[in-house]
């Protein structure tokens, strides 16, 4: 079976200062992780994905996200936020073999930037 | 644009009534993903397409719920004697399947149902 919880469903941070999303999840088999933007009235757009390969993935706009197979984490980062980050942000599990009924969303975190 | 789209962008009906969506993928996609998002959760399955073949289904599909994607290019999705409990963000999302690493969606902005 596989899970994946978003610890936080609301995170508030100051313009230029670090962004930390979490994110943590149960499989049973070696997962798919990947993280998804939702802006108001836009679809969800990938930022990154992690596939087995480098356990650090860079996405776009200077998000990264690390693998943590000990940990069962997968959260999201970024150095510095901009007002633009402010959104909605879903940490996904999938299991590598390609089954769509079992690729799990998270609940949500929203991400306030205050100027 | 060449990006998923979906029509209608927003639907209020009645009770019991039906509606239908549509959802055009990205054209060289072959699959295609329909999910139903409610307020505050994460979009949560309901059924896929691998060209016009519908291969799974969500429990969360009752059988008011019928999707087709006839020729493997668009799909459809109709509620039938829509509930109250339908009102949600439909969202549908295309992928081009890989044999090699899990599929990367690409959402459509969703139709947004309200019903009263």
């Amino acid at each position: 079976a596989q899970s994946v919880t978003q610890l936080d469903s609301h995170v508030s941070v100051s313009e230029g200062t670090p962004v930390l999303l979490r994110c943590n999840y149960s499989s049973s088999y070696s997962p798919s992780l990947f993280w998804y933007v939702q802006h108001p009235n836009k679809g969800l757009q990938l930022l990154l994905k992690y596939t087995s390969a480098a356990t650090l993935v860079k996405g776009i706009n200077g998000f990264e996200a690390e693998f943590k197979k000990s940990e069962t984490s997968f959260h999201l980062t970024k150095p510095s936020a901009h007002m633009s980050d402010a959104a909605e942000y879903f940490c996904v599990v999938s299991p590598w073999y390609s089954s769509a009924s079992k690729i799990i969303f998270g609940s949500g975190t929203r991400l306030s930037i205050r100027p | 644009d060449t990006g998923v789209s979906q029509d209608p962008r927003h639907k209020i009906t009645k009770r019991g009534q039906n509606v239908t969506f549509r959802c055009d993928p990205i054209s060289e996609h072959n699959r295609l993903y329909w999910y139903r998002q409610t307020l505050g959760q994460g979009p949560e399955f309901l059924t896929y397409f691998q060209n016009e073949a519908q291969l799974e289904k969500s429990r969360l599909l009752s059988d008011r719920f019928s999707a087709e994607r006839p020729k493997g290019s668009f799909s459809t999705l109709e509620i039938q004697r829509t509930e109250q409990g339908d009102s949600a963000m439909y969202l549908c999302a295309s992928s081009l399947d890989s044999r090699f690493s899990t599929d990367t969606q690409y959402f459509g902005p969703g139709t947004r149902l309200t019903v009263l």
